[in-house]
């Protein structure tokens, strides 16, 4: 499977500013995803990052709140603009994969934001 | 009715027990299914995906019942190094890579 870095590993910031997440795939991938996991929670799609057009947003989650960028197959970024401390979270990348006939995803080692 | 269910656990067991984890899903439509682990404070990572026949590897046996819409894990010969939350994770559905996950079912064992 890929390896997946993601930076930074852990922030706290200050509400009201903004944050970009960076995932790197050491390998060329089709499917990029972020996802979201709240304390005691389990993990929540974001969006799909598609490579050369606009983000997929799953409902609840919108483009001016968290806008994404996939300028390439191994790189993507996530940001979290205006943050509340309702947005403190592990952030997780993650990339399809496939066996056989079933798509797999690996995750990278996320990001935990808290924020003040 | 929440897309995937799992026993809220969380489980403490004796090393060398067995373990069993139930999960159920409710879209018929989903076509791939996965168990992840996920240590504290780190990433889910795949433990085995899930095929109609069941499969097997190890200590760990996936079973599948498509038409009770019903998963399940079971831990033979538990570890130490077992204890994890065990996620239950589906497809939204088709051929859809996208994946929905249960909350996780808590396990841990004791020596």
């Amino acid at each position: 499977s890929a390896v997946i870095s993601q930076k930074p590993s852990r922030d706290i910031c200050q509400r009201g500013t903004s944050l970009t997440i960076q995932c790197q795939v050491d390998s060329q991938v089709t499917m990029m995803f972020w996802y979201r996991q709240q304390p005691g929670q389990s993990l929540t799609l974001i969006a799909t990052a598609n490579q050369g057009s606009e983000a997929t947003y799953e409902s609840g989650f919108v483009i001016d709140k968290f806008p994404i960028s996939r300028p390439n197959l191994t790189f993507s970024t996530l940001t979290v603009s205006n943050m509340s401390p309702e947005d403190s979270s592990i952030y997780l990348c993650s990339v399809g994969g496939r066996a056989g006939d079933v798509h797999e995803q690996y995750f990278g080692p996320g990001t935990r934001l808290t924020v003040t | 009715r929440k897309e995937v269910e799992q026993d809220p656990g969380p489980f403490n067991v004796p090393e060398g027990a067995t373990v069993a984890f139930n999960c159920t899903y409710s879209n018929s439509a989903s076509q791939s299914f996965f168990w992840y682990r996920q240590d504290c404070r780190k990433e889910p990572k795949l433990l085995m995906s899930v095929y109609s026949s069941g499969n097997e590897d190890g200590r760990f046996t996936a079973q599948l019942n498509r038409a009770s819409q019903y998963i399940s894990l079971l831990i033979r010969d538990s570890k130490l190094s077992d204890s994890a939350t065990y996620l239950c994770v589906v497809n939204k559905g088709g051929g859809s890579e996208k994946l929905v996950f249960g909350k996780g079912t808590k396990l841990t064992v004791n020596p």
